[in-house]
């Protein structure tokens, strides 16, 4: 079975100031990783995915996430918060080799982070 | 693109009652998804659809149907609702292939059951 943990519920951060949010993974085989953020009374939004390759992947708004396999984590970081950035971020992880639902994608429970000004 | 559109925006339901919650997408994607999101839990996955024809359980399918009607739509029916579905429900969907695998969302359908 595929799990995502999010460690921590809230992560608050002043404006200007890097930022990381935690996510760590476990499947069977090779995963595939995602971040989404979503924005109060909104549908989630895809930030980046890690499927193969440079284990620093980049994508939306100026956020970038690191993959670890020997520590099973893809955390998402941004050089310069913004206050912008407050949201509901979530992880999702889908393993690379089972087949029927458990081919599809695990969320996290989700993080808030608040950029303060 | 309107991507993926959801009907309607909030419910109201009292215990027992029955409603289709309606989800459309114009990516010409093949798989689409209904989750659940309860505070501190994250989504979870109640039904997918793999391709047009096809639907399976996930991980909450109990006291839910849905019906892939055709590539574009897929419905989530609630045919007696229980206060325990009061919840926040979104569609989305997908391309099948491995490369392009994130999924888009709709904005989703904010129950509530009395």
């Amino acid at each position: 079975a595929q799990s995502v943990a999010q460690p921590e519920d809230q992560v608050n951060v002043a404006e200007g100031n890097p930022l990381t949010v935690k996510c760590t993974y476990s499947v069977s085989g090779n995963p595939y990783l995602f971040w989404y953020v979503q924005y109060p009374n909104r549908g989630l939004q895809f930030l980046l995915k890690y499927i193969t390759g440079d284990n620093l992947v980049k994508g939306s708004y100026g956020f970038e996430a690191e993959f670890n396999k020997s520590q099973t984590s893809f955390h998402l970081k941004k050089p310069s918060a913004l206050v912008s950035d407050s949201a509901l971020y979530f992880c999702a992880v889908r393993d690379s080799i089972s087949s029927g639902s458990a081919r599809q994608l695990t969320f996290g429970s989700g993080t808030q982070l608040t950029v303060l000004p | 693109n309107a991507g993926v559109t959801q009907t309607p925006k909030f419910q109201v339901l009292k215990t027992g009652q029955s409603m289709t919650l309606q989800c459309a997408q114009d990516m010409n994607h093949n798989s689409m998804y209904w989750y659940r999101q309860d505070p501190g839990m994250g989504l979870r996955l109640i039904y997918y659809s793999a391709s047009e024809g096809t639907t399976d359980k996930g991980e909450v399918p109990n006291g839910y149907n849905v019906s892939r009607l055709n590539k574009r739509e897929f419905s989530l029916r609630l045919e007696s609702a229980a206060p325990s579905q009061t919840s926040v429900y979104f569609c989305a969907s997908s391309e099948a292939q491995v490369t392009s695998y994130e999924q888009y969302f709709g904005p989703g359908t904010r129950l509530t059951v009395t």
